[in-house]
């Protein structure tokens, strides 16, 4: 696709459950990045991708927290036994390479978590 | 600990002057600066950059303004249209580029017709 994709856009689930996000970057980008938006704040980096490895994964708030690129390409995070104070857009984003340059953002998944 | 500031929650502006929405940081070490618009449930986009070797950038309607003795930035938008109205985020990153972005919590801004 032209842009970067996020699937579910919408997530409700029960406290204690797990959750999987996914996001496919624009095609060709090597650095992929997750942030998370709470209500009323701006985005909070979670962890960054150079290709398959985890370049930096400091903004991970706890172990229950973890995301995977196995293929360098399309990312997923997951979240184990969810707590309400995860209820946030999960927002994916993705650069052309390990230089800077522009993030290019999805439109994220909103995670409620009941 | 925010390090990067958005003093401003909201700021209305009539269409056709101009709109200034400002920034402040703490971390010196913060070297990129960027500024992106969100529109309700879209990702944010990128708008304009400016790098600490300069004072000013420019692109159309919008220029971005860097002091960095007194580690503040604002965005200029002039004229303001319709469409301006967003919420918008300022960013820093350290190392001359834009991997991992520390963002403010941003400004609303509404034009007013």
């Amino acid at each position: 696709g032209a842009g970067v994709s996020q699937t579910p856009s919408n997530k409700v689930t029960e406290k204690g459950k797990y959750v999987e996000l996914r996001c496919d970057p624009i095609s060709g980008h090597t650095a992929l990045y997750w942030y998370r938006q709470s209500l009323g704040q701006g985005p909070e980096f979670l962890i960054y991708f150079q290709g398959t490895g985890a370049a930096d994964d400091s903004g991970l708030p706890n172990d229950r927290f973890f995301a995977v690129r196995p293929e360098g390409s399309v990312s997923t995070l997951k979240i184990q036994r969810t707590e309400r104070g995860d209820s946030a857009v999960y927002l994916c984003a993705s650069q052309e390479g390990p230089l800077g340059g522009e993030l290019f953002f999805g439109e994220g998944s909103r995670l409620t978590v009941l | 600990d925010q390090q990067v500031k958005q003093n401003s929650p909201s700021l209305s502006v009539q269409e056709g002057r101009i709109s200034i929405l400002n920034c402040d940081y703490t971390n010196s070490m913060f070297d990129y600066f960027l500024w992106y618009k969100k529109y309700p449930a879209e990702g944010p986009t990128f708008l304009i950059s400016i790098s600490s070797i300069k004072d000013k950038n420019e692109d159309g309607r919008f220029t971005v303004f860097l002091n960095k003795s007194a580690k503040h930035l604002s965005l200029h938008i002039v004229p303001s249209q319709p469409g301006d109205s967003a919420v918008y985020f300022c960013a820093a990153s350290e190392g001359g580029g834009a991997d991992g972005l520390t963002f403010g919590k941003g400004t609303h801004l509404i034009i007013q017709p």
